[in-house]
This record gives structure tokens, sequence and C-alpha cells, in this order.
């Protein structure tokens, strides 16, 4: 069974533009979650989706969004990108995202450089 | 909010022991996990524990789980280089949908 795939894997973008990074979650999953990983912050939780719905959001700002699509698939897009926008974007898959154990399969992730 | 805690850095010669430690304060945290990163890659689940279990051992890794300290270790017998990567604690309560990360720690092998 194939795991998650994340594409790009590198990406260079410059201060002011969009980004749209995508996610394929392991066949069967439902459940959809993004992190960002920096030296200094270490792994913060973006969002998580499930069934094509947002169902938890951390404190990032609004220039911060995604969707899912039908087949479980899912984007981030980061607008108006700045400098400490530059980190390592996570995308994990689970299978039902219930709330009991439930063990989150992780991509390789999305090295975002911001110029 | 909830929090979790673990040193940045640890650093062992091949073939000793290693002890990773993490702290947790959500009381109501009842799924416990370890996840491993190696250069370049996503993180990977390497055990978990529930919150009614003291100890789990799986091979060379042994996790304790000290729930009235909320304290959380990972031991890994005879560390090898393959070892080398950072090493996640992360807890989740029994009605939340994602887990608390720690920050993470190097784990440093040298011959």
């Amino acid at each position: 069974k194939a795991g998650v795939t994340q594409t790009p894997r590198y990406l260079i973008k410059t201060r002011g533009q969009q980004v749209t990074l995508s996610c394929s979650p392991i066949s069967g999953h439902r459940s959809v979650s993004w992190y960002q990983q920096t030296p200094g912050q270490g792994l913060q939780f973006l969002f998580e989706y499930f069934s094509e719905t947002q169902r938890n959001k951390g404190n990032f700002p609004g220039r911060f969004s995604g969707r899912q699509f039908s087949n479980s698939r899912s984007e981030m897009n980061v607008s108006t990108l700045e400098l400490g926008d530059s980190a390592l974007y996570l995308c994990a898959s689970s299978r039902s995202g219930d709330s009991s154990y439930n063990e989150q399969f992780f991509g390789p992730g999305t090295r975002l450089t911001v110029l | 909010g909830e929090d979790v805690e673990q040193s940045l850095f640890l650093s062992v010669r091949e073939g000793d022991s290693s002890v990773i430690n993490c702290t947790y304060t959500d009381s109501s945290s009842t799924y416990l996990y370890w996840y491993k990163q190696e250069p370049g890659a996503g993180l990977q689940l390497l055990t978990y524990i529930f919150s009614n279990m003291d100890m789990k051992q799986d091979q060379r890794l042994t996790v304790l789980l000290n729930k009235k300290d909320k304290h959380l270790s990972l031991r890994i017998a005879d560390t090898q280089t393959g070892d080398s990567a950072i090493y996640f604690c992360a807890e989740k309560a029994g009605g939340s949908y994602i887990p608390t990360f720690g920050r993470g720690t190097s784990l440093i092998v040298h011959p």
C-alpha cells in the first residue's frame, strides 16, 4: 500500500507570492492533518480535514488555508508569503480520525523556502 | 493549554542505552506516542502506550510511563548509528482528534 505522498518536495518562493502544497493520503484514510515544522517552534498543528470539512484548526493566521477533496486528497495554500513561512510542511493521514487511538502516517514533507 | 517538553539533544556512544525523556501537562492524556524522524523524512510512529499502562517493551524499545508525575521515557537498548534521528514525544486526550507534539530530541550516536 502506498504511503502518504506530498508534492512538491521542495519549493522556493519570494515574499508576497502564494503557494499551494498537495497531499495524497493513504488509500482509505479520510482524515488529513497539516503541520509546520521549524527549528525554532518545532512541530505546530495547522489544521485537520475529515470528509471534506475542516474539523480542527491551529493558531495560524488566515493566510494559511486548506481544503480536502472527495477523494480525501488535500491541499494547503499560503498567501502573501513571509520569510517566517520558510519551513517543512508535513501532512499526516489517519483512517477514521476518531478520538480513540488513531495512528497518523506522515508524508516526507514539502520544504518551502521563502526568499 | 497542553504542553509537552523534551530536552533538545542527547549524545550517546554506539552500543550504550539511550534514554529520552518527556513531560506533559495534560492530565487527561490517554494516548502517548513516540515518533522518529530521520533526515529528509516525515515522522514515523515507533511505539505508543495507553495511560492505563506503566510500561511497554518492543524489541530494543522500552517505554515507561509515570502518570502521577506526567513523565514518559523511551529507552533504546544497544543504540546503533542508524538510531540517530529526532525523536518526538506526543500525547492525545481521549476526546481529542489531534496529538500535541514536543519539540523533539536530537539523538546523536557516535562510535
